[in-house]
């Protein structure tokens, strides 16, 4: 069984560019979670959905991050413009069922450089 | 806001020894939760605890809701080179979960 996927596995960009990050989770986990995680702050939860739905959306930093979740097997975290300071490692995470209590199981991560 | 402060922040240890690290917060949690990570890799959840008091192991892991509901303890027996890694505490209440900042476990040969 596929575990939650992840890409792309590493991005550099430039500031000011479009970042998009994708996330296919398990098949049958209803709820995904976007976490960011860097050496300062660890690791934050930026924003869950249940059934596509986005439920909690308070860690998302600003206004320049978007995350949509368009079908029950594919989400996106975007960084529009993207800044130094949103490098970091980018994980998601997907669930069967409820809120951040329930069992996570967590993709390899994206690991995103703004030069 | 709700903060999480796990310690030690690293650890060296001989192999074979036991480990203990621990979180403590001000604010009562309702689960805490004890992950695995390994370099590349996301965090593996370990041991989940719903109710104050509760022990729960899980092999040579044993993890502890602390009575106050403020505090958590993970301790690993008999260490082997595999468990090298950063351990993470979580905790969660009205489904809002805060990680403490790990510990980072080495293993000497």
């Amino acid at each position: 069984d596929a575990g939650v996927i992840q890409s792309p596995r590493h991005e550099v960009t430039e500031m000011g560019q479009e970042v998009t990050l994708r996330c296919k989770p398990i098949s049958g986990h209803n709820s995904l979670f976007w976490y960011r995680q860097t050496m300062m702050r660890g690791l934050e939860l930026l924003i869950y959905f249940n059934n596509n739905v986005p439920i909690d959306d308070s860690g998302m930093p600003e206004d320049r991050f978007s995350a949509k979740m368009p079908n029950a097997s594919f989400s996106t975290l975007k960084i529009q413009p993207s800044e130094p300071r949103d490098s970091a490692v980018y994980f998601c995470a997907s669930s069967v069922a409820g809120g951040p209590g329930d069992t996570q199981y967590f993709g390899p991560g994206t690991r995103l450089t703004v030069l | 806001g709700q903060q999480l402060n796990q310690s030690p922040q690293s650890m060296f240890i001989q192999e074979g020894e036991d480990v203990s690290m621990n979180c403590t917060s001000s604010s009562i949690f309702n689960t805490w939760l004890w992950y695995k990570q390994e370099p590349g890799e996301g965090p593996v959840l370990l041991i989940a605890l719903y109710k104050a008091g509760e022990l729960t192991s899980n092999g040579r892991l044993t993890a502890q809701f602390g009575i106050t509901r403020k505090d958590s303890f993970l301790n690993i027996s008999a260490s082997i080179p595999s468990d090298v890694g950063i351990y993470f505490c979580a905790g969660l209440r009205d489904d809002k979960i805060i990680f403490g900042k790990g510990t980072r476990l080495h293993i000497l040969p």
